[in-house]
């Protein structure tokens, strides 16, 4: 089993949308998490840390459910700009070496 | 966060040559990982290079095909050895200056074996 899964997409959806991302992650010690955002062909960005009492920037709200193992990332009102690949990112127990799931496209249609 | 120069941005090479990628970071780091992502795939982690011993590697990575350099706290290298088609990929350095809260990566080596 990998340690971290996504669903690969390709997510196509209309501008205004609101389109959800989950990750699961198969460590249960696992402590930090992050969505990253990747461009194509440009190098992965931090979107947005994950914290146990979920967050929210803006349009992008993360949250995470430690009992099912699993997190997510919510867009809304969707735009153009938002189309790339979503990587999910956890920590894997206490060390400091993070691990990529494979991503989730998200496509932004006019 | 932390600026990293990643060089060379991309290159063109002929198998059984080896090329070395270098990363320069604008502040003091402990650590420094490199990664590699294929084609249509995602990042995984070739191994953590610390500053005054050998690179931590992760399964499936060794030394004598990948080795990495620490000299200071501000670079490292990484060399991809005796290089075939299935080396082409990109390579990405890697530094976590904010502890919990993320990591910063370099622009990224995109190389191609001929």
């Amino acid at each position: 089993r990998k340690e971290v899964e996504q669903d690969p997409g390709p997510f196509n959806v209309p501008e205004g949308a609101t389109v959800a991302f989950n990750c699961t992650y198969s460590n249960s010690a696992s402590q930090s998490f992050f969505w990253y955002r990747q461009d194509c062909r440009k190098e992965p960005k931090l979107l947005m840390s994950v914290y146990s009492s979920g967050n929210e920037d803006g349009r992008f709200t993360a949250q995470l459910n430690r009992a099912s193992q699993y997190i997510s990332l919510l867009i809304r009102d969707s735009k153009l700009s938002d189309s790339a690949t979503y990587l999910c990112v956890v920590n894997i127990g206490s060390g400091n070496q993070f691990y990529f799931g494979t991503g989730t496209s998200l496509t932004v249609i006019p | 966060s932390a600026v990293i120069s990643q060089k060379p941005s991309r290159d063109i090479c002929q198998r059984g040559t080896s090329l070395t990628i270098q990363c320069q970071v604008d502040s003091q780091v402990t650590m420094m990982f490199w990664y590699r992502q294929q084609p249509g795939q995602s990042l995984t982690l070739i191994a953590t290079a610390n500053q005054g011993s050998e690179a931590t590697y992760e399964s499936g990575f060794v030394i004598d095909k990948f080795p990495i350099s620490r000299p200071n706290l501000t670079f490292s290298t990484l060399t991809v050895s005796n290089m075939s088609p299935e080396d082409s990929s990109i390579y990405l350095c890697s530094v976590d200056t904010e502890g919990v809260y993320g990591y910063t990566f370099g622009s990224g080596t995109r190389l191609t074996v001929v």
